[in-house]
């Protein structure tokens, strides 16, 4: 394993459908983190895991967004009834010094 | 929380000249600070990374500086060549939570 891999790199969907990213970090790292970048914007955190506990959720992330880790491998994050301003490129990083895969960009029509 | 500014928002110079990109925060109780690349479309890629302690880091044509009493980062990028065209972004490190606080990025354009 040489990186941080997300999976879709891409999705495309329509107002009001639900969606599920996936990140696999490198494997010996206990410390993920999601972010989310939209256009002309530096990435904001949404959350964080140390192994299968989630830390911190960031105001970013309302109630339509859930994440996990289990078993403190890979990390899932679900948005739910997706509206068009949640189109972003989401941004998963593995370790305290944040190797960052290469995002899944969530266009909302 | 921890504001993060980059000035300027954009730059465009010809080939060769040297690149000064600036960075600001505003609470100096960080971890590290981080300079990434980012390329249209694509994710982040680690340039360097300056520990709180260290005042500078080094990686070929770039130098990184941090100044932690006046919050500011500086990136050099000597002899700048149309690869060089993209998106710098900075970031601070929380030294408890380690999350990074990012700017809002310098888009570099190299002129050949």
């Amino acid at each position: 394993d040489t990186g941080v891999s997300q999976n879709p790199r891409h999705k495309i969907t329509k107002r009001g459908q639900n969606v599920t990213f996936r990140c696999d970090p490198i494997s010996e790292h206990n410390r993920l983190y999601w972010y989310r970048q939209t256009l002309g914007q530096g990435p904001e955190f949404l959350t964080y895991f140390q192994n299968e506990a989630q830390l911190e959720k960031s105001r970013l992330l309302s109630d339509r967004f859930s994440a996990e880790r289990p078993k403190g491998s890979f990390s899932t994050l679900e948005i739910q009834r997706t509206e068009q301003g949640d189109s972003a490129m989401y941004l998963c990083a593995s370790s305290s010094e944040q190797f960052f895969g290469p995002g899944t960009r969530l266009t909302v029509l | 929380k921890q504001e993060v500014t980059q000035i300027p928002a954009a730059l465009s110079v010809p080939e060769g000249e040297n690149l000064v990109l600036n960075c600001s925060f505003t609470d100096s109780a960080i971890y590290n600070l981080q300079w990434f690349r980012q390329d249209p479309g694509k994710g982040l890629t680690s340039l360097l990374l300056i520990q709180s302690s260290q005042r500078e880091q080094t990686s070929g044509r770039l130098n990184a500086s941090l100044d932690k009493s006046s919050g500011r980062s500086t990136l050099y990028i000597a002899a700048s060549q149309p690869g060089d065209s993209a998106t710098y972004l900075c970031a601070a490190t929380g030294s408890n939570d380690y999350k990074l606080s990012f700017g809002a990025g310098t888009t570099v354009t190299v002129r050949a």
